[in-house]
């Protein structure tokens, strides 16, 4: 059981935008900055968001991410077949069992 | 750029200790930041295990922490894990990663991750 929830899996069809949530709480996500990793079959993760809403450079800006309350989203808009990945959330949790937690990870296909 | 490869033995018997390297090239480790160390199980999530500063600080997963040891080698520019007593449920493929620690917190890079087996 992970700390951050997301769903299992979301899909759409190329072209189409789609969002991706990542649930915690207030010793979390409420009170830090927000990650995002892109994790393509067979690879590494690869950071896509940080401090909730900034992109490294080299990410597109159909990548996206916003922070309200407890809780983050991921857009990915214009979506492509090289989209098709798991996507995973990351935050400092400060609470006694104080670390770094990640979302389960959602699964993204593109129909 | 920034680039970090682990090494180590793929097989671990049971009860053994697991011993992973992270050599980090295209940056001084002693110039800051953070290196951590997470974890993935096959077909399953990220774990992170911890990070160390250049001065040897750590920070450690509480679930983790009675087993994990994580240290730095400056001169050598790369830091290692020991993970104590490990089970099947160690198996996994370990990461290493550059970690922004403090005020924010992200991994970037990472490593290609290798996979250690947990097996008699």
């Amino acid at each position: 059981q992970s700390v951050l929830t997301q769903p299992p899996s979301v899909s759409a069809a190329p072209g189409q935008k789609v969002t991706i949530s990542c649930s915690g709480s207030s010793s979390n996500i409420g009170n830090n900055y927000v990650s995002w990793y892109q994790q393509l079959p067979g690879t590494a993760p690869k950071l896509l968001i940080y401090d909730n809403n900034k992109r490294p450079s080299g990410i597109p800006d159909r990548f996206s991410g916003s922070k309200s309350g407890t809780s983050a989203t991921l857009g990915i808009t214009g979506l492509q077949t090289g989209d098709e990945a798991d996507y995973y959330c990351g935050t400092w949790d400060s609470s006694l069992s104080a670390g770094q937690v990640f979302g389960g990870g959602t699964k993204l296909t593109v129909l | 750029q920034v680039q970090l490869q682990e090494s180590g033995p793929g097989l671990v018997k049971p009860s053994e200790t697991l011993s992973l390297t992270c050599a980090v090239s295209g940056y001084s480790i002693s110039s800051g930041y953070y290196w951590g160390w997470i974890r993935q199980p096959p077909g399953k999530g990220l774990e992170w295990i911890g990070s160390i500063y250049h001065s040897g600080s750590t920070y450690y997963n509480p679930s983790l922490k009675s087993r994990v040891t994580i240290s730095v080698d400056t001169s050598k520019n790369q830091f290692s894990l020991k993970l104590s007593s490990v089970t099947a449920a160690d198996t996994a493929v370990y990461y290493c990663a550059r970690h922004t620690l403090r005020l924010s917190n992200w991994f970037d890079p990472w490593g290609q991750g290798t996979l250690v087996t947990v097996s008699s």
